[in-house]
């Protein structure tokens, strides 16, 4: 079967850093999507990890680790424009999986 | 480019009432997709199409149908509406990647917020 597990809610400081998690369990991976959604928008691409380990785009940096199933998303420098839901969704070839998310609260 | 357009932006129907929404892309992606998103829930994949004259089904396709005649456009029609079909609705394109797949870089349009009473 397939499952998909992110923490729903997480809390940070601005300027702080904060790690979201993500384990999954699908048939025909091929690799992790991450989005980011803002209240009343639209998802937007972060990054996606087809190989094992760390892969860094400004702020952001996702890891991947297959044989674990699991990955994570890693926000630096906190900002609050940063408060938002963030997916991680494994890719089968065709399609994205896309869990509930969590919700990343960035306060003063 | 404009990206990806959805119209309308809002929509009320009643139950037993069809419609289509419409969703083109300007990207010249090959790959085209369907979401809905419900309140408090993940994104649910519809249908969706990885070339002109290609569709198949997501996780949930009760209810709705597609058809690819171009690149650019991918709509989706409500056969019947029901209730339960109230949602917001995401089209997305993604461009191929280098393995020559579709799909893990999709971008999504502003939304349809659908309500069916």
């Amino acid at each position: 079967g397939q499952s998909l597990e992110q923490p729903s809610e997480v809390t940070a400081v601005e300027g702080a850093i904060v790690q979201i998690n993500c384990t999954y369990q699908t048939s025909g991976f091929y690799g992790l999507s991450w989005y980011q959604q803002h209240d009343g928008g639209a998802p937007t691409f972060l990054s996606y990890n087809a190989l094992d380990g760390l892969e860094e785009t400004g702020r952001f940096s996702s890891f991947l680790s297959r044989s674990d199933s699991y990955g994570y998303l890693l926000l630096q420098e906190l900002q609050m424009k940063d408060s938002a839901s963030y997916f991680c969704a494994p890719y089968s070839g065709y399609a994205l999986n896309f869990g509930k998310g969590t919700s990343l609260l960035v306060t003063p | 480019n404009a990206g990806v357009t959805q119209t309308p932006k809002f929509q009320v129907l009643k139950t037993g009432q069809s419609m289509t929404l419409q969703c083109a892309q300007d990207m010249n992606h090959e790959y085209m997709s369907w979401y809905r998103q419900d309140p408090g829930m993940g994104l649910r994949l519809i249908h969706y199409s990885v070339g002109a004259g290609i569709t198949d089904q997501g996780e949930v396709p009760n209810g709705y149908n597609v058809s690819r005649s171009t690149t650019e456009d991918f709509p989706l029609r409500l056969l019947s509406a029901a209730p339960s079909q109230t949602s917001v609705y995401f089209c997305a394109s993604s461009p191929t990647g280098t393995s020559g797949r579709g799909g893990y870089e999709q971008y999504f349009g502003p939304g349809t917020r659908l309500t069916v009473t």
